[in-house]
């Protein structure tokens, strides 16, 4: 089993529609949570993070965090096809300060 | 403007040729990364820093050696590159009680 797994998707969403984003980690003893969006031959730029249950929103993205079950999600509301891009779950776990990657999800935003 | 750089952002390079990969940040964070990412696939760590003077390996096996004689500079040497290396190298920083982790462009290196 993988420390961090997403669907590597692709994930294809309407423009204007709601897309969610699944991510589950191994190590229960994680702290903090971070999503990433990478556009294709670019590198990953930080979205939001996340490190007590519940809801965190920014702008149009919403992380949910259930440390019981877990996974991390993430939610693009109104999504725009610039949002189509990989979208990286990263989990720092209990002991240090590296972070482990999941595979990322590919989503689509069709117009 | 606070940033992190990374030069080249290109090499083509041939067989056997010493190469370094220069990264350097102006964000005043102690900790520095490196992490390897092949086209669609994971990013996989390499090396990392705490501080000056401090840097282990990291989880995925690589020829490549890294230092940290200054805070804002973490450089990456490959004695003798391989095609085995080409992959695009990324370097990041972090600050902070979190570990939010900032990302330079990258490097794209092609050993022929």
């Amino acid at each position: 089993q993988k420390e961090v797994e997403q669907n590597s998707g692709p994930l294809s969403v309407p423009e204007g529609a709601i897309a969610s984003l699944n991510c589950t980690y191994s190590d229960r003893g994680s702290q903090s949570f971070f999503w990433y969006r990478q556009y294709s031959g670019k590198s990953p730029e930080l979205i939001m993070f996340i490190y007590s249950n519940g809801d965190k929103e920014d702008g149009r993205f919403t992380a949910q965090l259930n440390k019981a079950s877990q996974y991390v999600s993430l939610l693009i509301r109104d999504s725009q096809p610039s949002d189509s891009a990989t979208y990286l779950c990263a989990v720092r776990g209990a002991a240090g300060n590296k972070l482990t990657f999941g595979g990322g999800t590919r989503v689509l935003v069709k117009p | 403007e606070a940033d992190i750089y990374q030069t080249p952002r290109y090499l083509v390079i041939g067989t056997g040729k010493k190469i370094t990969l220069e990264c350097s940040q102006t964000m005043g964070h102690d900790k520095m990364y490196w992490y390897q990412q092949d086209p669609g696939m994971e990013l996989h760590l390499i090396h990392y820093s705490y501080g000056v003077n401090s840097t282990e390996k990291g989880d995925l096996s690589s020829e490549s050696t890294v230092s940290r004689i200054r805070t804002e500079h973490f450089p990456l040497t490959l004695e003798s590159a391989r095609p085995s290396h080409t992959s695009q190298y990324l370097c990041a920083s972090s600050e902070g009680d979190y570990n939010e982790q900032f990302f330079g462009p990258g490097t794209r290196l092609t050993v022929l």
